[in-house]
């Protein structure tokens, strides 16, 4: 079954500081692969996006991802985090019926 | 162009009513995705529309119901409502082609009591 884990639940960094959050994914053919960004009691707002090519791409604010076909794994990155940056990620796959399989979330706090 | 855009923002109702939830798709978009996040989860597909017929459907029962409508809106009801049913309901739009995104609506904040 198509799935997709994000096994850190909560991260905190420091303001400037670099981010790494880990997706890992199940899914028997190449994937299609999203990072959305939710502030709280909003909606979802797309990041960034692979369908194929490059293994890594970048998105909107100074966000960039890898796909590692070898590892499952979609990692987000991004060099020197924002305070504004604080908000919950979500790794997402395309499934059947082209409906989007989230994960559980990573919520970023960003400390001063 | 316009985005996608849910009503209401906000909506309190009691066990064992029923709710319906709107839903327009941003503009040169077909296709309609409900999806359900309970607090502290991911989104949880419910189903989707494309051409006014429900064309995927997530392990929600029968009392959760939709409609699109010729202009590619869309609602989403909620028959006999349940405390459990209580989470933010978000829509998706996007055009029925591969390799397309899925724009989101703010949501809908629908609390059971």
């Amino acid at each position: 079954a198509q799935s997709v884990t994000q096994p850190d639940i909560h991260i905190t960094v420091s303001e400037g500081a670099s981010l790494e959050l880990r997706c890992n994914y199940s899914y028997g053919a190449t994937p299609y692969l999203f990072w959305y960004v939710q502030s709280p009691g909003q909606g979802l707002q797309l990041l960034l996006k692979y369908f194929s090519g490059d293994t890594l791409v970048q998105g909107i604010k100074g966000f960039e991802a890898e796909f590692k076909r070898s590892q499952s794994s979609f990692n987000l990155r991004k060099p020197s985090v924002h305070w504004s940056d604080a908000a919950e990620y979500f790794c997402a796959v395309v499934g059947g019926y082209n409906k989007l399989i989230f994960g559980a979330g990573t919520r970023l706090a960003v400390h001063p | 162009e316009t985005g996608v855009t849910q009503s209401p923002t906000h909506l309190i109702k009691t066990r064992g009513q029923q709710v319906t939830l709107r839903c327009s798709s941003q503009s040169g978009h077909n296709t309609v995705s409900w999806y359900q996040q309970a607090l502290g989860q991911g989104p949880q597909f419910i189903f989707q529309y494309y051409r006014e017929e429900e064309n995927g459907r997530g392990n929600f029962p029968p009392r959760f119901s939709g409609l699109q409508f010729p202009n590619y809106s869309s609602e989403l009801n909620v028959n006999a409502l349940e405390l459990d049913d209580s989470a933010l309901y978000l829509c998706a739009s996007s055009k029925r082609e591969p390799n397309t995104e899925a724009f989101f609506g703010q949501g809908t904040r629908l609390t059971v009591v």
